[in-house]
């Protein structure tokens, strides 16, 4: 147990659809991040939150739409994907903002598949 | 640019030793990081190394060596539940990760 819950663990939706995926860290950590992880790719990093502010967004396709509500909680809002969109989504969060070597701990991912 | 390489995949025997191997090159070092990733579930950390040397943590131990841009992960005395998916991440001079691909390990009876 890691301490960092993810909703829903599988997703399938067509591309006309809205759906949003869900993050809750348990750990009491100041920054979260969102990955994508494709088959045999690195993880990609999409976003990153620090203390509920956005400090980060690797030129991810406005498609994607984060939300950080409170330093416990963290969305990906989701809406007229592609199915090269389709990928296991992580979330991931660590005790300190970026800024530091901190290790970061991460959810079990949602499988997002796009039809 | 930055890189982080690692073998695709690799196939060991339950009972022996397998060493995973990462070379990086990236833009300033603040660390190396390996996880633990089985199928469907999330990365675990494993390790983490700044100095150069060997870390042991029971069955685990990781090496890094900063002049060659070179970490390896060594598992000892394997077993089934080995059998998963270990990343390489290097720690950048902004202290973002730069993560590798991965090194899929299949463990065989």
């Amino acid at each position: 147990e890691t301490g960092v819950t993810q909703t829903p663990r599988h997703l399938v939706m067509g591309m006309t659809n809205k759906k949003s995926l869900k993050c809750e860290q348990h750990l009491g950590h100041n920054a979260m991040y969102w990955y994508k992880q494709s088959a045999k790719k690195p993880l990609e990093l999409m976003f990153v939150y620090s203390l509920e502010e956005r400090v980060e967004n690797n030129s991810v396709p406005s498609r994607f739409s984060p939300e950080c509500p409170n330093s416990s909680h963290l969305f990906l809002h989701l809406h007229t994907l592609q199915p090269e969109d389709s990928a296991l989504y992580l979330c991931a969060s660590s005790p300190n903002p970026p800024g530091g070597a901190d290790t970061q701990y991460f959810g079990p991912g949602t499988r997002l598949t796009v039809l | 640019g930055q890189n982080i390489d690692q073998p695709t995949e690799m196939t060991a025997t339950e009972g022996a030793i397998v060493q995973i191997n990462c070379t990086y090159q990236t833009s300033g070092f603040n660390g190396l990081f390996w996880y633990q990733q089985h199928a469907g579930e999330a990365p675990t950390f494993l390790s983490y190394n700044v100095l150069d040397g060997l870390e042991e943590k029971g069955r685990f131990s990781s090496f890094l060596s900063r002049s060659k841009g070179y970490s390896y992960l060594l598992l000892k005395e394997l077993q089934m539940k080995d059998s998963a998916s270990y990343l390489c991440a290097v720690m950048d001079s902004n202290y973002q990760l730069i993560w590798g691909a991965g090194t899929k390990l299949i463990i065989k009876p």
